[in-house]
């Protein structure tokens, strides 16, 4: 069975600082990692899509990595912002089974001023 | 963009009562998720569909029944809602895979229906 955790569970760091959130998955046999944010009562918003052929994926001061075959990633957010607080989820889609992701619990992010 | 609608946003129910929560989506993805959050557990797969009239199981189904008559809509009815029930309901939906090699579409969620059990 694939399960996903995330590491730090929360964090807290002062504005302009770069970070790293971790998410490791247990089944490398994966089509691809998702990377989510969530503000607090709303949905969940897509980030990057790395897929399993990709070593990374980047989108403005948002940069995710892959290593399949030691099932991690990471997501690097630079120069961090106020407005980059909140709640951000790794998602993997496994091969076979049922579809859709498998989810870990989450990083809860707050980017003091 | 109206993308995918959830409703209601809020639903207090009784223990037993029948309750259905609402999905449409604009935008004819062919796939339709319906995911659970909980604290403690995350995000789980209770039912999906990968069309109208295909529906099948996730991880946590029981409890749960789903239908798709329509491509647009797929509601998720708790035949007798129980306070385990209790979570935050999410709907998702996915383009389909272009063929072998490209299971890559992102997911898109719904805002969510908090469901309260009494």
């Amino acid at each position: 069975k694939q399960e996903v955790t995330q590491i730090p569970a929360a964090l807290s760091v002062p504005e302009g600082e770069n970070l790293v959130l971790n998410c490791s998955f247990t089944d490398s046999a994966i089509y691809n990692l998702q990377w989510f944010r969530q503000d607090p009562g709303k949905g969940l918003t897509s980030l990057l899509l790395i897929q399993s052929s990709q070593r990374e994926q980047t989108s403005g001061r948002l940069n995710a990595s892959l290593d399949k075959s030691s099932g991690r990633s990471t997501l690097y957010i630079a120069a961090s912002q106020p407005g980059d607080s909140a709640t951000y989820l790794c998602a993997v889609r496994r091969r076979g089974g049922a579809d859709g992701l498998t989810f870990g619990k989450g990083t809860h992010l707050i980017i003091q001023p | 963009d109206a993308g995918i609608t959830q409703s209601p946003r809020y639903k207090i129910t009784e223990t037993g009562r029948q309750v259905t929560l609402m999905c449409h989506q604009t935008w004819s993805h062919s796939y339709m998720f319906w995911y659970r959050q909980d604290l403690g557990h995350g995000l789980r797969l209770i039912y999906y569909s990968a069309a109208a009239d295909i529906t099948d199981k996730g991880e946590v189904p029981d409890g749960y029944v789903v239908s798709r008559s329509k491509t647009e809509n797929f509601p998720l009815t708790l035949e007798s809602a129980t306070r385990s029930q209790t979570s935050v309901y999410f709907c998702a939906t996915r383009r389909p895979d272009r063929g072998r090699g490209s299971y890559n579409s992102p997911l898109h969620f719904g805002n969510g229906t908090r469901l309260t059990v009494t």
